[in-house]
């Protein structure tokens, strides 16, 4: 079956504009978890949401937001961008029931000038 | 806070050899422990993962072992082959659908 699909692959923004991203997790699994990559910072916890709602949230701030549809895709919008911002954001999703955890997309990478 | 420390941050190792990775965790409640493979270009693999009431987990030529005790776990991987070279990641979490929190990451590069 299908694995998680993020979109886009790569995205250039300016300092100042907003961006969203979208990821569409593998069917059947309702939960979707957002992390940003970067070198200095790592893999960081955005948010996680389930079934519509979110459920769980990371030190991140307020210009970072997401959300998720009826069918489980899920977007995050990051308004006023920073050049800080720039990192790889990963998605991951889960059946929430299953014994093996995350399934990671390939990512979107986003950099910011 | 939740922490994970792991090391080292670099491995080379010649094929055929063995390659440890320790990582160490802060969070007592933590009870999953996963390992990540990242290649260039793509996203964490689950390549293995271990709960805290289990103290070691073998997959053909990956094992991880777990010291709650200590908070400590390991990721041992043998007979290393060219195409192991990656970023390994280890993490934990307090279940395995919970937020995870991710050790800084070790490179490997396994030499023919």
């Amino acid at each position: 079956k299908a694995g998680v699909t993020q979109t886009p692959r790569y995205l250039i923004k300016t300092r100042g504009q907003q961006v969203t991203l979208s990821c569409s997790p593998i069917s059947g699994h309702r939960s979707v978890s957002w992390y940003q990559q970067t070198p200095g910072q790592g893999l960081q916890f955005l948010f996680e949401y389930f079934s519509e709602t979110q459920r769980n949230k990371g030190n991140f701030p307020g210009r970072f937001s997401g959300r998720q549809f009826s069918n489980s895709r899920s977007e995050m919008n990051v308004s006023t961008l920073e050049l800080g911002d720039s990192a790889l954001y990963l998605c991951a999703s889960t059946d929430r029931g299953t014994t093996y955890g995350y399934t990671f997309g390939s990512g979107t990478r986003l950099t910011v000038v | 806070g939740e922490n994970v420390e792991q090391h080292p941050s670099t491995l080379s190792v010649q094929e055929g050899d063995s390659a440890v990775i320790k990582c160490t965790y802060s969070d007592s409640a933590s009870n999953y422990f996963p390992w990540y493979k990242q290649e260039l270009g793509k996203g964490p693999q689950l390549i293995i993962d271990i709960r805290s009431n289990v103290g070691e987990k073998k997959d053909q030529r990956i094992a991880v072992t777990l010291n709650k005790t200590a908070k400590h776990f390991s990721l041992h991987i043998t007979e290393t082959q060219p195409e192991d070279s990656a970023v390994y990641f280890c993490a934990a979490s307090r279940y395995n659908t919970d937020k995870l929190i991710f050790g800084t990451g070790t490179r490997l590069q396994v030499f023919p």
